[in-house]
Parts: structure tokens; sequence; C-alpha cells
């Protein structure tokens, strides 16, 4: 299964837009991207996901590089309610399954 | 509409106990999964199933087992508790192969002494 990498942890300022960066370079041609976030002591929640171009939602935005290597979820707009673990994760087109790594925790400062 | 529910919320095993978790959901998902998450760390796939009837393994199957005889609930079991397994455990639903959203339940928090 490929394996995603992001940074441990991100800062960000509220009301400012926020770049969460994810590396996947052994991500195979049907492989979908997920972002899931997490707040504490609660399930993880659905952010947004892509396959090759780029997504938005109301929640964020998905950039795909081309040869689809690295992904960025984008929070536009920062608020402290955005602070959270952020995971992004590989979905097996061959399995289904979803695997999770280790995540980026994000701490939004008012 | 209540999502995706388990039970228990909490547990507390001796070493060598059994227990089963059950994880149910009434929106009609084909795929359910089992998670553990570990301080710090990310989920780890324990087992999933993409239909009633069938189950398969994820990374971290050992020392569980599960059964989705119902489209709506999915087992996991514990057949001799280890500490190890000191963990809280999610499961997750989604709803056809090319609905890609998955659907959280609150965890199960399990302690195993």
């Amino acid at each position: 299964d490929a394996k995603t990498t992001q940074p441990n942890s991100m800062e960000s300022n509220e009301e400012e837009p926020v770049h969460l960066p994810c590396n996947h370079s052994t991500i195979s041609g049907t492989d979908y991207i997920h972002w899931y976030r997490q707040l504490p002591s609660q399930g993880p929640e659905y952010v947004i996901h892509g396959l090759t171009s780029n997504v938005n939602n109301r929640m964020a935005s998905l950039a795909i590089a081309e040869d689809r290597k690295s992904s960025t979820l984008i929070l536009h707009r920062a608020t402290l309610r955005d602070a959270a673990v952020y995971y992004c994760i590989l979905r097996s087109s061959n399995t289904g399954k979803l695997i999770f790594g280790q995540g980026t925790t994000l701490q939004v400062k008012p | 509409n209540a999502g995706v529910t388990q039970t228990p919320k909490f547990r507390v095993l001796k070493t060598g106990q059994s227990m089963t978790l059950l994880c149910a959901q009434d929106m009609n998902h084909e795929y359910m999964y089992w998670y553990r998450q570990d301080p710090g760390m990310g989920l780890r796939l324990i087992h999933y199933s993409v239909g009633e009837g069938t189950t398969a393994k994820g990374e971290v199957p050992d020392g569980y087992n599960v059964s989705r005889l119902k489209k709506q609930n999915f087992l996991l079991g514990l057949e001799s508790a280890a500490p190890s397994q000191t963990s809280v455990y999610f499961c997750a639903s989604r709803p056809v192969p090319r609905d890609e959203k998955l659907f959280f339940g609150s965890g199960t928090q399990l302690s195993v002494l």
C-alpha cells in the first residue's frame, strides 16, 4: 500500500489561509487522495478527496500536483475551530482500504 | 438518523478476557471498517468488510476477529485480550464503492489490565 508523509505540526493565525502539504510519491494511478481531520476525543471527519483535478468544497480546497506525487489541503480562512489533526490518506482502488498516516497537528492562534 | 454507533463507549478488561465491540450503521452502507488509534499515532486499519458476509484483513489484524452477518452491523472480537490491545477503537462506514466519504463513530476506549 502506498504511504503518505506529512509534517508533524503546523501553526497558523486566525483568519489567514493555511496550506497543509502531503507527499505520496508511491501513489498508484487509481488511488484516491483523501483528507480527514480529527478533533480531540472525536472520530475523524471527512474534509475532501480527489483523484487528479483540484477540488473545492465548503470546507476546503485540494490542490493535486500534476504528477500526483504530492497534494496540498488549503483552508482559506482558518478559525479556532479548525485546530485539529489533519490526515492525508490514500485509498487503494484495488482493495478499498484507507491507510492513515501520522497526520499534521494544526494549531490556530487568535 | 443516528449514523455510526459504537457500543460500548468504554470498557476495562483483564488480560485473557474476551469481548465484542459492536458497530451499527443505519445508512445502508456497503463498506465498513475497524481502526485502532494509539496515543500520538494515526489510525491503523484492523479489518474491513466490503459487504454483508465478507471480511478482509487490514494492517494489524492479529488478535482480532470480525463478522458481518448483517449489513448494518460489523462486530470486532477480542478472544483473549492483551495489554497491547489497549487503544481507542473507531468504526467507519462508506456507502458504495464510488462514494468516497467515510463516516466514523465516536470511538470505544478499551483498557486491558
